[in-house]
């Protein structure tokens, strides 16, 4: 079935730091990828995704390329900040495979920027 | 934007008590998801909605039933807690259109079951 596995945190950085948080997935077919994040006492909000091999995700300074070749997704950043600190969830979608666009979610990894 | 509520952030009940969670979204989507969220388990699928009075189970309906009566409200049953409950719950909310895959969450309810 579809499994989504994600690095165990927290992971402490100190501001500034290059963040990676890394995500692999096995699927059926072409799957759509997320990633998610949880700030402290709220839901979940769409930080980036993609839909197709090769494409890269952005948003806020975060990047994600899917790679098929090594079923991965990546989360990156170049320098963060103390607001980064929240929950980042790598999920997928297997879209047309299964109409219902359940979304299979990794176990979360949580990120603690300090100033 | 998409907004999707939930009835009450933080819920104390007690076990054996019947416990309603309610969802509602203002954008008119088709379907409506409720999660629980639990640490180092990420989150997993109870029960989906994909059209009003239709429910399908997710991963983890034991426990729970649902109800969609009118297409922006979707409501998680808890027909008789237990301690085993205790956890967040997410709703979501998604619109059936082609490559519209992401999907809009809710606060949260953080239920604790004594």
């Amino acid at each position: 079935g579809n499994s989504v596995t994600q690095m165990e945190g927290p992971v402490t950085l100190s501001e500034e730091a290059f963040l990676t948080i890394n995500c692999t997935y096995t699927a059926t077919g072409y799957p759509s990828l997320f990633w998610y994040v949880q700030y402290p006492g709220e839901g979940l909000q769409l930080l980036l995704k993609a839909t197709k091999a090769d494409d890269k995700g952005s948003n806020k300074g975060f990047e994600a390329t899917y790679r098929k070749e090594t079923t991965s997704f990546h989360l990156e950043k170049g320098s963060v900040q103390v607001s980064d600190s929240a929950v980042y969830f790598c999920a997928l979608s297997a879209g047309s495979m299964d109409s219902s666009y359940k979304l299979i979610f990794g176990s979360g990894t949580r990120l603690l920027v300090r100033p | 934007d998409v907004k999707v509520t939930q009835s009450s952030r933080y819920l104390v009940k007690r076990t054996g008590e019947k416990v309603f969670l309610e969802c509602v979204q203002d954008m008119d989507h088709e379907n409506m998801f409720w999660y629980r969220q639990d640490p180092g388990l990420g989150l997993r699928l109870i029960y989906f909605s994909y059209d009003v009075k239709m429910k399908e189970k997710g991963d983890i309906p034991e426990g729970y039933s649902v109800s969609r009566e009118k297409k922006e409200r979707f409501s998680l049953i808890l027909e008789s807690a237990s301690t085993n409950q205790t956890s967040m719950y997410l709703c979501a909310s998604l619109p059936t259109t082609t490559g519209a895959e992401t999907q809009y969450f809710g606060p949260g309810t953080r239920l604790l079951v004594l």
